[in-house]
């Protein structure tokens, strides 16, 4: 069974930063594409950044500089390093596997307030 | 910048088919976008209904539907059930980026 599982939210303060995890199994991690999306309160679905197997990265526009993705494959995780937080950056944040997308995670809120 | 369109809100008679549709700003969508809808209700994580135009995700019911109708995508649910109401994402799958419709708040009533 596949399974995404996130952790590493919380409430940090602006201008702060956060790591967040996602711990995958079920399925081989290596061949997947994988991203991070996010839902703010009040607001749909956003897509923030996607690895691909062979670790090509992108970013959305509204995250570029601040946030980096990455993956370890040994592990079976994925990551995203969140620096210099903002309000707008206060979400729910989803890992999900594969390009398109198939299946995604629980999620993990990102509180960002001082 | 390329903005993907979905209506905001539709709604559809129990047992009733609706049909939600996804565009673009500028252009066509076609199936080289892998036009995907995903499903999301209050509280709960997001789940992959459609993907590359017309595949079902597993576990979903044939009564969900993708398709091409002109120059947009569709999403078709045909004999609507309570648990259908729910947000409804597009998505469309450009090059570098992901680009995600603003969703369409679909109410059965």
């Amino acid at each position: 069974e596949v399974q995404l599982v996130e952790s590493g939210g919380g409430l940090v303060q602006p201008g702060g930063s956060l790591r967040l995890s996602c711990a995958a199994s079920g399925f081989t991690f290596s061949v997947y594409t994988m991203n991070w999306v996010r839902r703010a309160p009040g607001k749909g679905l956003e897509w923030v950044s996607y690895i691909s197997s062979s670790s090509t990265i992108y970013y959305a526009d509204s995250v570029k500089g601040r946030f980096t993705i990455s993956r370890d494959n040994a592990k079976n995780s994925l990551y995203l390093q969140m620096n210099s937080l903002g309000d707008e950056d206060t979400a729910v944040y989803y890992c999900a596997r594969g390009r398109p997308t198939d299946y995604w995670g629980q999620g993990t809120l990102v509180t960002v307030s001082s | 910048q390329t903005v993907v369109t979905q209506e905001p809100s539709f709604s559809v008679s129990p047992g009733g088919t609706v049909t939600l549709t996804c565009g673009l700003s500028s252009g066509s969508v076609s199936t080289s976008y892998f036009p995907s809808w995903y499903q999301q209700t209050p509280g709960q994580a997001p789940r992959t209904l459609i993907y590359s135009t017309n595949t079902r995700s597993s576990g979903v019911p044939d009564r969900f539907s993708g398709s091409i109708l002109g120059n947009k995508a569709a999403l078709t649910i045909t004999g609507a059930q309570a648990d259908d109401e729910s947000d409804y994402y597009c998505v469309l799958y450009m090059g570098s980026g992901i680009l995600f419709g603003g969703g369409t708040k679909l109410t059965v009533l």
